[in-house]
Formats: structure tokens, C-alpha cells, sequence
């Protein structure tokens, strides 16, 4: 696709309840990172999927978040249990990557909000 | 890993003044340091980017300075006009790693 897409663009829940956030990156992009964005804050990574190898979960917070990537494309971030303090806009975003440059020039997307009640 | 700190978390400027905002990091390999915008209830976006190799650049009002023995470089947005106004993330990577932001600083810009 033309840009970084993200469904849904607001999430109302209750607490206690899953919730799943879908990305589906730029076409051709084999990076793809999930960021979270509290009211006001700055950007808490995740995790990052980068083609086929292990993802890097350092940023997750707890074991209630999980994220998957399907076929290298589209990923799905999965809170379980949802707690008041998740509510925050989660950003994903992908990038070709050039290991030997570093350069690493990210597309996000809208974002998801999420607000648990 | 890399560690990135970045001052001041707020700025307020008048229309037509100059604005430069800081950051510093800790790997001495991170080689990559972009700087993002993000206007009210949008999505971040590449504004401009430096790589180690090079020490300045510049792009119309803005441009962006590396001092790669401090570990330090800065945005510097020149002529401020209110739709300037905005959240800026500066970040750093290396080759193995991914970008690690800083916390982001509000500019407001004033008419």
C-alpha cells in the first residue's frame, strides 16, 4: 500500500478484556516496529520484526503484550488483560533496512488509541 | 544500549526567532541520527536525517549539526513560523541496532 496502515484507529474496552491492534506495513518493507505513545510522552518501544528472523521483545512491558508477524507482512500486537495503564496510541511503523548503513528512515502509521475503561 | 537525552522538553520561541533543540547520546557505534515531527494528533514524520560521515546539514530552514567526539548533535530551525509548532524526536542507531528515541520536545511557536 501506498502508506503504513492501522485498524482500529480508536479501541474503547473494558478492563480485563484482550484487545488486538492490526499494522500492515508498506509493501517491500522487511522492517517493522510497534512503538506505544502515552498522552503527552515520547515513543516507548515494543518490538521490531525484522524479515524472518526473532523478533526483539526487549521492549514489551509485561507478558500480557504479544505481537505476531504473518507471512513478514501484516502484524498483530495482542494485549491481554487489559489494565488502565495500557490506555496510549500505539504506533507501528516499517523500513527497508540497510544493515551495513544503519539507516533505518521509519513510516508510522496513524496509530491506534486505545483507552480502557 | 544506547541511551539518548534530549533538552529542552519545551520551547517556547516568537514567530521569525530561531530554535535549536539538543540531544546527546551513549554507543559511540551509533552512525544514523534522524529527527522527527509530530504535529497534534498526527503520525511522526522524517523531517531530516544525518549520518556520521558528515558533520552538518542543512535542508531550507532547517538544518542539523553532529559533534561525533561529544556525542552530541542538535536541530536548528531558523526563521520560526507557527506551523513549525510541534513535538520533535531526535534518535540515534548503529548498524545492529535499532533507533532509540529521545523523549521529545514541544515547540511552540508564537505568531
Amino acid at each position: 500500500g501506498a502508506g503504513v496502515s492501522q485498524s482500529p484507529s480508536n479501541k474503547v474496552t473494558e478492563k480485563g478484556k484482550d484487545v488486538e491492534l492490526r499494522c500492515d506495513p508498506i509493501s517491500g518493507h522487511t522492517a517493522l516496529y510497534w512503538y506505544r505513545q502515552s498522552l503527552g510522552q515520547g515513543l516507548e518501544f515494543l518490538i521490531y520484526f525484522q524479515g524472518n528472523s526473532a523478533p526483539d521483545k526487549s521492549g514489551l512491558p509485561s507478558d500480557r503484550f504479544s505481537a505476531e508477524r504473518t507471512g513478514g507482512s501484516v502484524s498483530t500486537l495482542t494485549i491481554q488483560r487489559t489494565q488502565q495503564e495500557d490506555s496510549a496510541v500505539y504506533l507501528c511503523a516499517s523500513s527497508l533496512v540497510s544493515g551495513i548503513s544503519g539507516a533505518n528512515v521509519l513510516t508510522f502509521g496513524a496509530g491506534s488509541r486505545l483507552t480502557v475503561l | 544500549g544506547e541511551n539518548v537525552e534530549q533538552h529542552p522538553s519545551t520551547l517556547s520561541v516568537q514567530e521569525g526567532d530561531s530554535a535549536v533543540i539538543k540531544c546527546t547520546y551513549s554507543d559511540s557505534a551509533s552512525n544514523y541520527f534522524p529527527w522527527y515531527k509530530q504535529e497534534l494528533g498526527k503520525r511522526p514524520q522524517l523531517i531530516i536525517d544525518i549520518r556520521s560521515n558528515v558533520g552538518e546539514k542543512k535542508d531550507q530552514r532547517i538544518a542539523v549539526t553532529l559533534n561525533k567526539t561529544a556525542k552530541h548533535f542538535s536541530l536548528h530551525i531558523t526563521e520560526t513560523q507557527p506551523e513549525d509548532s510541534a513535538v520533535y524526536f531526535c534518535a540515534a542507531s548503529s548498524p545492529w541496532s535499532t533507533l532509540t528515541f529521545g523523549k521529545g520536545t514541544m515547540l511552540l511557536v508564537s505568531p
